[in-house]
Formats: C-alpha cells, structure tokens, sequence
C-alpha cells in the first residue's frame, strides 16, 4: 500500500514562497505520477500539477507562473513551490499519486497552509 | 478548462435509500472520469474510475457509476451510515484536471 506524508510549514507570509515536500512509501515511487492538489477550505479541490520521476512536469495553467514541482528519486521525495502566495493561496494541499497521469489513487492526509501576515 | 457541475450541492437521505449523484461535464470527455469520496477532515478517495471500474480494493458493490460524453451518475444502491460524505467527480480527459464542486450525502 502506497502511504504518502506531506510536510512543510502550516502558514507562510503574504508575496512569500509556499514550500512543500512529500515522502512516499512505496518502492514503485518510479510507476506513479504524483501530484499536488489543493481545496480551500469549503471549496473544490484544484490540481495544481504533476511530475513523473524522470522530471516532466506539467501545471494548471492557472498557477503555472507562480508554482514548480520538483522530485528527489533518491529519497522517494517531491515539492512544491509556490511563490508570491496571497490569502486567496490558504488551503489544504494534499499530494497525490496515480497509476497513470489520470485519476489519483493515492492521497496523503492533506496539510493546511493559512497565508496571513 | 473542462468545467465540472455537479447536482444536487447537497441531498438528505436515510440509511436503506437509493441515491442518484450527478455530474455535468463542459464538453465530451468520453469516459474519462472518477468519482472520489471525502468524509470531514481526510483526504478523497478514489471510487471509480472510467466513468463505471470500481475501484478494486474495498470499494462496496452499491456504489456504481455510469455515463459517456458529458452526463455521468453515481449511484449507491442502498445507503449506508458510513457512505454519508461529500462525493466529487473528476475529469481525466484534458490538462488541466479538474474536479466538481462536490455533493454532499447528509443523514435526513
């Protein structure tokens, strides 16, 4: 069972980086596609974009000017970047995995990032 | 962007009834879709995929999905007190991804 745990700080300054990191439990951490997904809170969840463990990427066009995702194979590791954070960036960020680059399999428990000064 | 609706916001129900959830996507995505699961306070979880597969571990065979094109439905047979959640549909036809804005399954 694929088990992933994200992990970074819980509330980031205004026009600040958002930075987080997953860490994947899985010896299959090559097989996956791994995402990162957010949902504000009462609101949809938002793909925010993905990486495959050779570095391709791809992002929401939406974020895309302001996020990077990046992945540490030798860790079994990806992050998130995402800079010049407004209130409007506080939500749940969840990691994600899937099989494929379609549905997401796997999820870890989400972390709350709250952007306030 | 694919834009996702999804209807009712929310439905009441009891434990024992049928219930139809549905999801309206903004042009054809063949049957690229999922149905995820979110209870308060935990993550989604994967229910079906391709618009009818249920997933293979520990998805219960009341929960089924059907559609093609842009009209999808989730139906759980006979609810359960651990089905009452919020339920979300995605789409995997295009970049970028994106999900409904939920319903939520409350006890009536």
């Amino acid at each position: 069972q694929v088990q992933l745990q994200e992990s970074g700080p819980g509330l980031v300054k205004p026009s600040e980086t958002l930075s987080l990191t997953c860490s994947v439990s899985d010896a299959s951490f090559s097989s996956y596609y791994w995402s990162w997904i957010r949902q504000p809170p009462g609101r949809a969840l938002e793909w925010i974009g993905y990486i495959y463990h050779t570095g391709s990427t791809s992002y929401n066009p939406s974020l895309k000017s302001r996020v990077a995702i990046s992945v540490d194979t030798s860790k079994s590791q990806f992050s998130l970047a995402l800079n010049s954070v407004t209130a409007a960036d506080t939500a749940v960020y969840y990691c994600a995995g899937a099989p494929n680059q379609n549905f997401f399999d796997y999820w870890g428990q989400g972390t709350l990032v709250t952007v306030s000064s | 962007d694919i834009q996702m609706t999804q209807s009712p916001s929310s439905v009441s129900a009891s434990v024992g009834d049928r219930v139809t959830l549905t999801c309206r996507a903004s042009q054809n995505i063949g049957n690229w879709l999922a149905w995820y699961q979110q209870k308060p306070g935990k993550a989604p979880r994967l229910l079906i995929y391709s618009a009818s597969t249920l997933l293979n571990s520990g998805v219960p065979s009341r929960f089924s999905g059907s559609g093609f094109g842009t009209d999808f439905t989730l139906t759980i047979s006979s609810l359960q007190p651990e089905d009452f959640a919020t339920y979300f549909c995605q789409q995997a036809n295009s970049f970028p991804r994106t999900f409904g804005q939920g319903t939520r399954v409350e006890i009536k």
